[in-house]
């Protein structure tokens, strides 16, 4: 079946400083890709998606590329901000339905 | 545009009591999905939905739970007989029912059983 892995949390960060969350997964198929972000007392928002093996997906700085050959897709951001302290989930969909299922998310605290 | 509207925010039961927690999906949306969320965890996939079917409710337990999409109002989560490990946040999202269009999720609903 489908399943995705991701680094635990907490992430602890600088204000600036270089983010990497690991997101590997597993499935049948060639599902789309998703990273998530949740803010506290808030629903999920998506942050970025690919589609396809080599797509990159980019929002708000951040980004992540579909690497088939590793099934991975690692969230990175070059600086990040206090603003994005926040859960950060993978996911992938099973292309029937749009049914998602998700990592066990990452939290990240970013300190001034 | 209205997003996905979940109620109430917050619900506390005592041990045995129902729990019913309501979704309306945006405008345009006939499907819906429910979510739960332990603390400290990811999502795990409860219910998918479309007005008047239930589509996949593989991750649901058969007992005490039970989902409703009907053809006028909210989307329904009940939960019989509340226990203390059903304390978690339950999450809805909606989307058209075009593969690929993107799921809209509500703020939730933090049941806590006490």
């Amino acid at each position: 079946g489908n399943s995705v892995t991701q680094m635990e949390g907490p992430v602890t960060l600088s204000e600036e400083a270089f983010l990497t969350i690991n997101c590997t997964y597993t499935a049948t198929g060639y599902p789309s890709l998703f990273w998530y972000v949740q803010y506290p007392g808030e629903g999920l928002q998506l942050l970025l998606k690919a589609t396809k093996a080599d797509d990159k997906g980019s929002n708000k700085g951040f980004e992540a590329t579909y690497r088939k050959e590793t099934t991975s897709f690692h969230l990175e951001k070059g600086s990040v901000q206090v603003s994005d302290s926040a859960v950060y989930f993978c996911a992938l969909d099973n292309n029937a339905g749009n049914m998602l299922t998700f990592g066990g998310g990452t939290r990240l605290m970013v300190k001034p | 545009n209205a997003g996905v509207m979940q109620n109430p925010r917050h619900l506390v039961r005592r041990r045995g009591q129902e729990a019913r927690l309501r979704c309306s999906p945006m405008k345009g949306h006939s499907h819906v999905y429910w979510y739960r969320q332990l603390p400290e965890e990811g999502l795990k996939f409860m219910v998918y939905l479309q007005k008047e079917n239930i589509i996949d409710e593989s991750g649901m337990p058969k007992e005490r739970f039970s989902a409703e999409f009907p053809k006028e109002g909210p989307s329904i989560l009940r939960i019989q007989q509340v226990v203390r490990g059903d304390s978690a946040a339950y999450f809805c999202a909606s989307f058209t029912g075009t593969r690929s269009s993107p799921l809209h999720f509500g703020n939730g609903t933090r049941l806590t059983v006490t």
